[in-house]
Formats: structure tokens, sequence, C-alpha cells
């Protein structure tokens, strides 16, 4: 069946610390995909990144940085020198296929102090 | 300028009510979906659609009913038989082009209340 695990309900965390968001997934299927989004107060999702299962490569854009290893399935996304602005909840999730069931995990309230 | 939009923002329900929430995008996606937020907790799935006239069961559907009669619009009822519908609930297309899906789009959301 398909799941998404973040384990860190909550992260505290001082401004300019290095921070990582962890994600564990599992599906049964050989194509699928992996999405991190930031959920800021105001509510809505903003997409970060997206990765699909035939690409491990890392990727980095400036402060974010994501580790995808199939090995161990997960997808962790790493925030360096973090910055009070990155207070938000993110989430971790995962679809199959083409258009398929795309659920997400319970997220990770991420909170940064000056 | 594409999108998916969700209306209204903000909606209130007395008990008892059904209540139709609108989804609408311009994106030519094919696949959308319907999520409930409750606060501090993830997003659950209720129902999602690959296709015109076709539609799946997410994990808590009980309560929720969807049609899918245009590419476009995906709107969700939530009936009388939804026992706490009090949520933020959000909307979400993808499309695909050939085995690659676009990332998830998703609307502002619709906060509903029981009075």
């Amino acid at each position: 069946a398909q799941k998404v695990t973040q384990a860190q309900t909550e992260i505290s965390v001082v401004e300019k610390e290095d921070v990582t968001l962890d994600c564990v997934y599992e599906t049964r299927d050989t194509t699928y995909y992996l999405f991190w989004y930031k959920q800021p107060p105001s509510g809505e999702l903003v997409f970060l990144i997206r990765r699909n299962s035939f690409d491990e490569q890392n990727e980095i854009s400036g402060r974010y940085s994501w580790n995808f290893q199939k090995s161990t399935s997960s997808f962790n996304f790493t925030i360096t020198a973090s910055q009070v602005v990155d207070s938000a909840v993110y989430f971790c999730a995962l679809s199959e296929g083409q258009g398929g069931k795309l659920i997400f995990g319970q997220g990770t309230e991420l909170s940064v102090k000056p | 300028d594409g999108g998916i939009t969700q209306s209204p923002k903000y909606l209130f329900r007395k008990e008892g009510q059904n209540v139709t929430l609108s989804c609408e995008q311009n994106l030519n996606h094919d696949a959308m979906y319907w999520y409930r937020q409750d606060p501090g907790q993830g997003l659950r799935l209720i129902y999602y659609s690959q296709i015109v006239n076709d539609f799946q069961k997410g994990d808590i559907a009980e309560g929720y009913s969807v049609s899918r009669e245009k590419k476009e619009s995906f709107p969700l009822t939530v009936t009388s038989a939804q026992k706490n519908p009090t949520a933020f609930y959000l909307c979400a297309s993808i499309g695909g082009y050939g085995l690659v899906n676009t990332e998830a789009f998703f609307g502002q959301g619709t906060r509903l209340t029981v009075v």
C-alpha cells in the first residue's frame, strides 16, 4: 500500500542552523513521483520540488537541498542556514503512475526562532 | 493565467445541510483531487479523479460525494452524513506528459464551518 511517513511532527531551530526534514515512503510501483510542499500560515501550498523514481540525483536550490535514496525509500529535505521565513509546515507527498493517487505525509512543523 | 480556483474561500453551513465546494482548473489537467485538513493535521485524501466521468474514493470518502462531468471541474459535496465537516478543504490537479507527472497545483482552499 502507498504510504508517506514524516516522523518529525515539530522541529524548532535557531536562525542560521541547518535542519533536515525526514520523509520515508512506501509503494509497490516502480514508477512514482515524490514531492515536497511548504504550507505557510496563510494556508496555501507552495510547491518546492518534484522527483520521479528514475532520477536519484540529489538536488540543490539555493539554501534547499534534497536527498533521494531509493535503497532506504527516503526523500529528505535539508534547509541550510535557516531563516525565520522558513517557518511553516512542510509536507512530503507521493503519487504513483500518471495522475494516480496522491497522498501526503502528516507534515513537519518547522519553527525558526531569531 | 492558468491555475486552479476554489470557491468560496469561507463557507458556513447549518447542521443537516448539504453544501457544495467548487473547484475549477484551466490547466488542462486530467487528474484532480480533494483533501481535507484539520488543525495541526496533514492532508487526507477524500476523492480523486483521473479522467472525466470517473473518480475513486480516497481514505475518508464517507459523507462526501463528487462528480466529474467536465475536465475543468471537480465539485465536492459535503453531505449531512458527514458528522464533523468543519475543516479546511483543498483541491488539487496534476497534469501528465507521457510518463511524467507535473507537480500538483493547489487551489487557495475553502474553510468550511458548521454553525
